[in-house]
This record gives C-alpha cells, structure tokens and sequence, in this order.
C-alpha cells in the first residue's frame, strides 16, 4: 500500500467553479501535512500546509482529518492559471512522502 | 539568489555509462535531498543529507551514490546506469531535516533518459 495516496484526476472544470479532491495517508503517527502545486515539467512548490484545524489561503482551502487520515484541498472561483498538479504530502519524522498528485484542468 | 541549481538539464546516456548530476544551492540550508519522479507515481527520496557530512539512504537508493561537498553542493552518481534509472531527478533543500519540517525548495530537475 503506498503511504499517499490520491485520485490522479484529471479534474476538468470552467473558469469560477469550484474543485476539490483528497488524499489519504497510511501512517497514523505523520506529523504533518502540505499541498505542494507542480506546474507541468516544473519542478513542486509548495502551495500551502495543513493544519488540525483548517485553513484558508485565499481562494484556497486544506482539512485534516486524522481520524480517517485523509486531506483535502478546495479551490474556489477557480483560474486558469490554477491548472496544475497537486501533491499531497505527509511529514513522517526526517522525510517527506508525496503522493503521485491530482491533475487540474480549468477551462475558459 | 539563485535558489536550488541543478546541471545537467537533460542527459541521455547508455546503459553502462556513469555520470555525475550536481546541484547547489546559495540558502544556506542545512538539508538536501534528492528525489526521482516516475510517471503516475510520487517523488521517492534517493538520498538525503541532514547536515553537511552526513548522507543516509532514503527510500530507493540503489544504483546511486551521493556526495555532500560542502554545504552549499549535494551530487549524486550512476555508478553504472540501468534502463529503470530512466526518471526526472529533483534536488531540494531545506533549513532543517530531522524531525523538524521546513519548507523544501526544489530545483528544476534533470531528465535523464538510459537506452
């Protein structure tokens, strides 16, 4: 079983709507979370971590839920320019673990 | 301020051949790593480096070797490239390794290609 895991997508959506997607992880004891975006043949950045709580980065959001070991990510009134890969990734002690990523397409 | 560099941009070798991808980076950062990425697949840690004069295995280290020069350079060698070594290699590094999450920065990668 990978330690990420993530639906590949692609998810195809106009301009302005809405999109989310999850990822679940293995290790119950990971201690933390991040979206990483990887623009084609780039290299990752990272998007923004994933806090217990929930958090917002403007049109973006991220949950945790450590009971089900899964993260999301929402993003609203989406872009074009939002047309990328997700990574999913998980902090387990000294190294990160990525998931394979989650493509987003946004249309005109 | 350059970042995370890493040369070559594309490679393609033979199988049998070795080679030497580089990369550095001018932050100061006590980790580095390197990462191959695989279609449909996560980037899977080769090696790392917590501190300058250290390296460990991650988590598919075979066929590779690596080097911290110094604090600011962490190359890694195909010793004898294989066919399966065919993959985009990523250099990252960090402030911190350890237990401790900082932030990775990634260079741009190197397409290696082994026929």
């Amino acid at each position: 079983r990978k330690e990420v895991e993530q639906d590949p997508g692609p998810f195809n959506v106009p301009e302005g709507a809405t999109v989310a997607f999850n990822c679940t992880y293995s290790n119950s004891a990971s201690q933390s979370f991040f979206w990483y975006r990887q623009d084609c043949r780039k290299e990752p950045k990272l998007l923004m971590s994933v806090y217990s709580s929930g958090n917002e980065d403007g049109r973006f959001t991220a949950q945790l839920n450590r009971a089900s070991q899964y993260i999301s990510l929402l993003i609203r009134d989406s872009k074009l320019s939002d047309s990328a890969t997700y990574l999913c990734v998980v902090n387990d002690d000294y190294k990160l673990s990525f998931g394979a990523g989650t493509t987003v397409t946004v249309r005109a | 301020n350059a970042g995370v560099t890493q040369t070559p941009k594309f490679q393609v070798l033979k199988t049998g051949q070795s080679m030497t991808l580089q990369c550095a980076q001018d932050m100061n950062h006590n980790s580095m790593y390197w990462y191959r990425q695989d279609p449909g697949m996560g980037l899977r840690l080769i090696y790392y480096s917590a501190s300058e004069g250290t390296t460990d295995k991650g988590e598919v280290p075979n066929g590779y070797n690596v080097s911290r020069l110094n604090k600011r350079e962490f190359s890694l060698r195909l010793e004898s490239a294989a066919p399966s070594q065919t993959s985009v290699y990523f250099c990252a590094s960090s402030e911190l390794g350890g237990g401790d999450y900082n932030e990775q920065f990634f260079g741009p990668g190197t397409r290696l290609t082994v026929l």
